[in-house]
């Protein structure tokens, strides 16, 4: 069984902290890391991708990745209450099926 | 032109009813995806287009019944569905090619079976 673990949350974090989010994944064939933000009632956004080891900054976010861990992480910087939302990890072999985590949920308190 | 459009965005049908979910999209991307999630649980992925031929179901029931008349356009068919069947359902589309490079979502239809 593929799987992509998350921890659920939720992680609370102040205003302008950094939040980190972090994934684990089970199929070494993994090739293409993803973060996707949903709020509530609403479809996921992708708001980062990766596929090679070490970091990825995109403005206030950074995605991590570690392929002899089988681990990816998520940081965001000076987080903001709309940052609040469940963020989904999700990794593809390089096919089309895309296996999502079951999210965590970053709760950033005003 | 960015977007996945999808409509209804709320639908309420009896299970002897049937009506259909549609999709679509102008950015180019050869393959296409419908999935379904349920309250708190990650998108399931039930099929998956590429250049226009089904290439992936996951062994979804047959009251749900995929058909994608060209490129840009994607439906879902219902019939007779079950109270179970009630959820947010998701078109995505993204382009094709060795390097997944991650989909672009619609915002959904959210579907009630009474």
């Amino acid at each position: 069984q593929k799987e992509v673990e998350q921890n659920s949350g939720p992680l609370s974090v102040p205003e302008g902290a950094i939040a980190s989010l972090n994934c684990t994944y089970s199929d070494r064939g993994s090739q293409s890391f993803f973060w996707y933000r949903q709020y509530s009632g609403k479809s996921p956004e992708l708001i980062m991708f990766i596929y090679s080891n070490g970091d990825k900054e995109d403005g206030r976010f950074t995605a991590q990745l570690n392929k002899a861990s089988q681990y990816v992480s998520l940081l965001i910087r000076d987080s903001q209450p709309s940052d609040s939302a469940t963020y989904l990890c999700a990794t593809t072999t390089g096919g089309f099926k895309t296996i999502f985590g079951a999210g965590t949920r970053l709760f950033v308190k005003a | 032109d960015t977007e996945v459009t999808q409509t209804p965005k709320h639908l309420v049908m009896g299970m002897t009813n049937k009506k259909s979910l549609k999709c679509e999209q102008h950015m180019g991307h050869r393959a296409m995806y419908w999935y379904k999630q349920k309250a708190k649980k990650p998108p399931e992925l039930m099929f998956v287009y590429s250049y226009e031929k089904l290439s992936i179901n996951e062994s979804v029931p047959s009251r749900f019944s995929p058909e994608c008349p060209n490129s840009s356009l994607l439906n879902l068919h219902l019939h007779a569905l079950q109270p179970e069947d009630s959820a947010l359902y998701l078109c995505a589309s993204s382009q094709t090619g060795t390097l997944n490079y991650g989909y672009t979502f619609g915002s959904g239809t959210r579907l009630t079976v009474v």
